[in-house]
């Protein structure tokens, strides 16, 4: 069980980010995936999750408005969309998987490795 | 959605415990046994040792130990070993599907 997400982007501030997470064996569309984001040295902040099964998600407050999750259930995939970029989103972001599939919001068992997005102009 | 209170760092010699605190509100923490902890190597993803707040997936050692009271959750590391040197997050539903996590607390093993 993994999951493996898409490589280190650089972006100029205004443009827009897309992030991949491949779900590998398991039943993709049985459990929640959940993207969460570490600015280097600074604490796990959510970003919001998706549901593979029927499409359902919710974004945090902080990132509503600019934060867009879609999947692809051919490809086994979700994807996260960050728009509006500013040096203050420079961070790893990770998604993951939660832990029973009977949960939407619940212990993240399985992470992918992360993907490192900068903002530099 | 608001953070969750940790300590910035706590300390501990091998073979001791640690209790690190995690303190929400009666809307997250206090209201829901959903509270998660994580232990989050340098460069690495974190990785899941306690959720539903008492509960440890597989493989993970049982030195490690959740429980709640009102509105703080804590996470005890008994036994203490050089490998659990390491960042701490604490995280809880908060309703209306949402999640927040706590600002950290790095744990060094003297």
């Amino acid at each position: 069980v993994q999951l493996v997400q898409s490589g280190a982007e650089v972006k100029t501030p205004g443009a827009s980010v897309k992030v991949s997470c491949k779900a590998f064996e398991y039943n993709f569309v049985s459990y929640v995936l959940h993207w969460v984001r570490q600015v280097p040295g600074q604490r796990l902040q959510w970003v919001g999750w998706i549901n593979p099964d029927n499409d359902n998600k919710k974004y945090s407050e902080k990132f509503q408005g600019r934060v867009t999750l879609s999947r692809d259930t051919t490809a086994n995939t979700v994807y996260m969309e960050l728009s509006g970029l500013t040096s203050a989103d420079t961070a790893v972001y990770f998604c993951a998987r939660v832990a029973r599939t009977t949960m939407v919001v619940d212990g993240l068992d399985v992470w992918g490795q992360g993907t490192m997005v900068t903002v530099s102009s | 959605q608001s953070v969750l209170a940790q300590p910035a760092s706590v300390s501990g010699s091998p073979g001791q415990s640690v209790t690190i605190s995690c303190t929400g509100t009666d809307s997250d923490v206090g209201k829901y046994n959903l509270v998660s902890w994580y232990q989050q190597h340098p460069g690495t993803a974190p990785k899941l040792i306690i959720y539903k707040t008492t509960e440890r997936p597989s493989g993970i050692s049982n030195r490690f130990s959740g429980s709640k009271s009102g509105n703080t959750a804590s996470l005890t590391i008994s036994g203490l070993q050089s490998e659990d040197d390491a960042d701490y997050y604490c995280s809880s539903y908060a309703g209306g599907s949402t999640l927040v996590f706590g600002g950290g607390t790095f744990l060094t093993v003297l």
